[in-house]
């Protein structure tokens, strides 16, 4: 079976700041990782995605994501975070067998502050 | 292109009754997919489509129906809604393929009473 964690329910940070968005994962073999966000009343946006190569992922946004497969983890971290990146923010995993099922996080409330 | 497009935005059902949730891709996307979202519970698969004609199971299927009209509808039924279906219902498609991400609708607020 496929899961994910994303430890921290709310991360709060000041504009300006830098943020970070903590995602590990549980799957057999290679995985492909994913980040997404949901802001208020919408659906969900593709952030970024790791399948393969290098371990530092860049996404929209200027958020990016490196993969460390001895953690599991697929951190999301954007250097400088603005007010207009509060939002909920997933974390989601997919196997590399013939499953087409993508496993989501519970997701992270972002609040980034002026 | 207006992506993928999901009717009705909202609904409010009484218990027992039943009601179809449309979903309609502009995308040419083999894949569709049903997710409810619940709060701290992030988003659990009801149904997929791999590819017209097609369709299997997720992770909470049960108390719901699913049909792949053509390549861009993908329908979900509640026979006889019950309250704990009351959720965020989103709709999903992808070209296909494991590698490819998913691009959402915006979502059906259900409140089953």
């Amino acid at each position: 079976a496929q899961s994910v964690a994303q430890p921290e329910d709310q991360v709060n940070v000041a504009e300006g700041n830098p943020l970070t968005v903590k995602c590990t994962y549980s799957v057999s073999g290679n995985p492909y990782l994913f980040w997404y966000v949901q802001y208020p009343n919408r659906g969900l946006q593709f952030l970024l995605k790791y399948i393969t190569g290098d371990n530092l992922v860049k996404g929209s946004y200027g958020f990016e994501a490196e993969f460390n497969k001895s953690q599991t983890s697929f951190h999301l971290k954007k250097p400088s975070a603005l007010v207009s990146d509060s939002a909920l923010y997933f974390c989601a995993v997919r196997g590399r067998s013939n499953d087409y099922k993508l496993s989501f996080g519970a997701g992270t409330t972002v609040t980034v502050r002026a | 292109n207006a992506g993928v497009t999901q009717t009705p935005k909202f609904q409010v059902l009484k218990t027992g009754q039943s009601m179809t949730l449309q979903c309609a891709q502009d995308m040419n996307h083999n894949s569709m997919y049903w997710y409810r979202q619940d709060p701290g519970m992030g988003l659990r698969l009801i149904y997929y489509s791999a590819s017209e004609g097609t369709t299997d199971k997720g992770e909470v299927p049960n108390g719901y129906n699913v049909s792949r009209l053509n390549k861009r509808e993908f329908s979900l039924r509640l026979e006889s809604a019950a309250p704990s279906q009351t959720s965020v219902y989103f709709c999903a498609s992808s070209e296909g393929g494991k590698v490819n991400e998913q691009f959402f609708g915006p979502g059906t607020r259900l409140t089953v009473l």
